[in-house]
């Protein structure tokens, strides 16, 4: 299967409900990042975690990666409904530094008011 | 914050004719790279450049493709003989000189019809 893949496909919450979405790969990696997507638009860049890194918080968004289990998971807190979008996770694909990203299917956030 | 800028936003061409999607990168990054994404999939590698030659590139960067950087602003992907399967949305993006933290442009939704 692919590298980065992200469950679940879809998720629908409630205002003021956290968010949580996961991504596996299969290669080991340089790092990974996390990307939103509004509907038809462009890729926004959420957060990067190096694999060296177990955590890291930015805003309401804390990103965890487990290099054991090739595991990476988002969490969104406080859902807002302007944070309904698409969410990839995105692993280097070679783990250099440079090179092409690889990107999962994505996750579908819908929150609802 | 420095931004990624692509042009056109969206380009309607016929098929078979060949099409010029430009991106102006961040000044100081030194990987340039071009993805696609086909309405409701997930988003494609196609090729990145480095040092004024392409590094990689991934099994759609076919013949029909090729990439320039005829100046020391502009990053241009060409497709010489559109096909009704090119439709879609092309992401430029760039990266420092770590090769870490892309910036993508909001992209170029090519129609081919």
């Amino acid at each position: 299967s692919q590298q980065g893949e992200e469950d679940p496909q879809a998720l629908s919450i409630q205002e003021g409900e956290n968010a949580t979405m996961n991504c596996s790969y299969k290669t080991s990696i340089n790092n990974l990042q996390w990307y939103r997507q509004n509907s038809g638009r462009g890729l926004v860049h959420l957060i990067l975690i190096r694999s060296n890194e177990r955590e890291k918080h930015s805003g309401r968004l804390r990103v965890t990666l487990d290099t054991s289990k090739k595991s990476s998971s988002l969490l969104i807190t406080a859902s807002r409904a302007a944070d309904t979008a698409s969410y990839f996770c995105a692993t280097d694909a070679f783990g250099q530094a440079g090179t092409a990203l690889i990107f999962g299917k994505g996750t579908t956030l819908s929150v609802s008011s | 914050e420095p931004e990624v800028t692509q042009t056109p936003s969206h380009q309607v061409t016929q098929m078979g004719q060949e099409v010029i999607l430009r991106c102006v990168p961040i000044s100081n990054h030194l990987y340039f790279y071009w993805y696609r994404q086909i309405l409701g999939q997930k988003v494609e590698f196609l090729v990145s450049f480095y040092n004024n030659e392409i590094s990689e590139k991934s099994e759609i960067f076919d013949d029909q493709f090729s990439v320039e950087r005829p100046d020391g602003s502009n990053f241009t992907l060409k497709i010489r003989s559109t096909k009704l399967e090119d439709s879609a949305m092309y992401f430029c993006a760039s990266s420092g000189q770590g090769g870490y933290g892309y910036t993508f442009g909001s992209g170029t939704r090519l129609t081919v019809v």
